[in-house]
């Protein structure tokens, strides 16, 4: 159980493309749904929040006009990198929050990640 | 600032051997904590949550809390060349958010 599944894995674009990133619970809900960025040697750095049904909450210095965050259902989670520039290739990840799990800050299962290079 | 933080290592253990691992924070309301294993290039797999002070085990992973000292650790028993990873340290304090520490990289020797 507890599966996040994201698509694409891998992806190449040109600077100034737009890219979607899908990030999705297969085997439960998430109300909550938290997007990461990686770079290489690095920990993992929390951009966003995603909310079902509302508007994701950024942290501090991620762009949020950048980085749009679309959180349409229970259990999928859209995040779409703007006009990308190569200073946003990264690994990104997804992970859900599995509402049913133990403890006040529950269990965070990660999708496999997206490997992003901008061209 | 909040603060989540671990030796980075490479810590290099035998095969066999015990590893631990340690994480300390800084903000004492925590009430949360996890350790997650990523391979390199790969997504972190969570391994144990913990929620209470004192230790819980899970096959060859112990996972150890003392919220008054503000340590939480991970203990590997029988390492394995297949435990070589950077493992994860992660505290919420209360809410749904995790911070991380910066990982501890460990490598177990054949």
């Amino acid at each position: 159980g507890a599966v996040v599944s994201q698509h694409p894995s891998r992806v190449i674009c040109k600077s100034g493309t737009s890219v979607k990133i899908e990030c999705r619970s297969l085997d439960f809900q998430a109300t909550t749904m938290f997007w990461y960025r990686q770079f290489p040697k690095q920990s993992l750095m929390l951009m966003a929040t995603s909310n079902e049904g509302s508007k994701a909450t950024y942290e501090q210095g991620v762009e949020k006009d950048k980085f749009l965050i679309n959180h349409a259902s229970l259990t999928l989670s859209t995040l779409t990198v703007t006009s990308a520039h190569p200073e946003d290739s990264s690994f990104y990840i997804c992970s859900a929050r599995d509402r049913t799990s133990g403890g006040a800050g529950g269990e965070q299962y990660f999708g496999p990640g997206t490997r992003l290079t901008v061209t | 600032q909040k603060e989540v933080e671990q030796n980075s290592g490479p810590l290099s253990v035998p095969e066999g051997a015990i590893a631990s691992l340690n994480c300390t924070y800084s903000d004492r309301g925590s009430q949360s904590f996890f350790w997650y294993r990523q391979y390199s290039g790969k997504s972190p797999e969570l391994i144990m949550s913990i929620y209470s002070n004192g230790d819980k085990e899970d096959g060859r992973f112990t996972a150890q809390l003392n919220k008054a000292s503000q340590y939480v650790s991970l203990l590997i028993r029988d390492s394995q060349p297949s435990d070589s990873a950077t493992y994860l340290c992660a505290v919420s304090p209360g809410t749904y958010k995790y911070i991380f520490g910066t990982g501890t990289r460990l490598k177990v020797l054949a």
